[in-house]
């Protein structure tokens, strides 16, 4: 089977921009769930979804969202860039726990 | 949930037993002992979860303490590859609250 596979892999904004990550889970995976990683916090959990619901959410601002497609695949959206969210952003997919599966993750440089 | 306790860092020589320890004394009955690596800016891999009893699979062994407040991930035969961050963590097997919090970690270096 592939593996989940994200896109693009690596992005560059500016402040003030929005910006969209696509996130495909491994075939037949329900759930997906979103991380960022940064060098001052490690990784922390965004949201999980499981057949187009969100099911949990972490400590992060609304301007941080996401979505999940009824082919399971999601995407994020960050909106009203800053400086700071400048990370590693990851996304993991899973088929009824309990291991999680990661994809490479898109690096995004905020400017 | 469950917070888990890693020294910082680590290193072994290659070909030697890897001893990787944690502890996780607060654990809840209904949580999983899980262990990830990450190598170098790459996404996180999974390595082995268990229980109370202890797991082994193609990658490593876990060895889960009876009374469950600590345990340890041996790689039985460390290579320079094995080079990296490995995270230990416990959470619920599945439901709402399944998220992986991930805390520092433990460096892991292995040398020549």
């Amino acid at each position: 089977k592939a593996g989940v596979t994200q896109t693009p892999r690596y992005l560059i904004k500016t402040r003030g921009q929005q910006v969209t990550l696509s996130c495909s889970p491994i075939s037949g995976h329900r759930s997906v769930s979103w991380y960022q990683q940064t060098p001052g916090q490690g990784l922390q959990f965004l949201f999980e979804y499981f057949s187009e619901t969100q099911r949990n959410k972490g400590n992060f601002p609304g301007r941080f969202s996401g979505r999940q497609f009824s082919n399971s695949r999601s995407e994020m959206n960050v909106s009203t860039l800053e400086l700071g969210d400048s990370a590693l952003y990851l996304c993991a997919s899973s088929f009824s726990q309990p291991a999680q599966f990661f994809g490479p993750g898109t690096r995004l440089t905020v400017l | 949930d469950a917070k888990t306790t890693q020294p910082p860092s680590m290193d072994c020589a290659e070909g030697r037993a890897a001893n990787l320890p944690c502890n996780h004394s607060t654990i809840s009955g209904n949580e999983y002992v899980y262990w990830y690596r990450q190598i170098h800016s790459q996404g996180p891999q999974y390595i082995i979860h268990g229980l109370k009893n202890n797991e082994t699979n193609e990658m490593a062994s876990l060895i889960i303490t009876e009374d469950r407040k600590s345990s340890t991930l041996i790689l039985p035969h460390a290579t320079l590859r094995d080079t990296a961050v490995y995270y230990c963590i416990v959470r619920v097997a599945s439901g709402a609250n399944s998220k992986l919090t991930f805390g520092k970690g433990i460096t892991l270096s292995v040398r020549p």
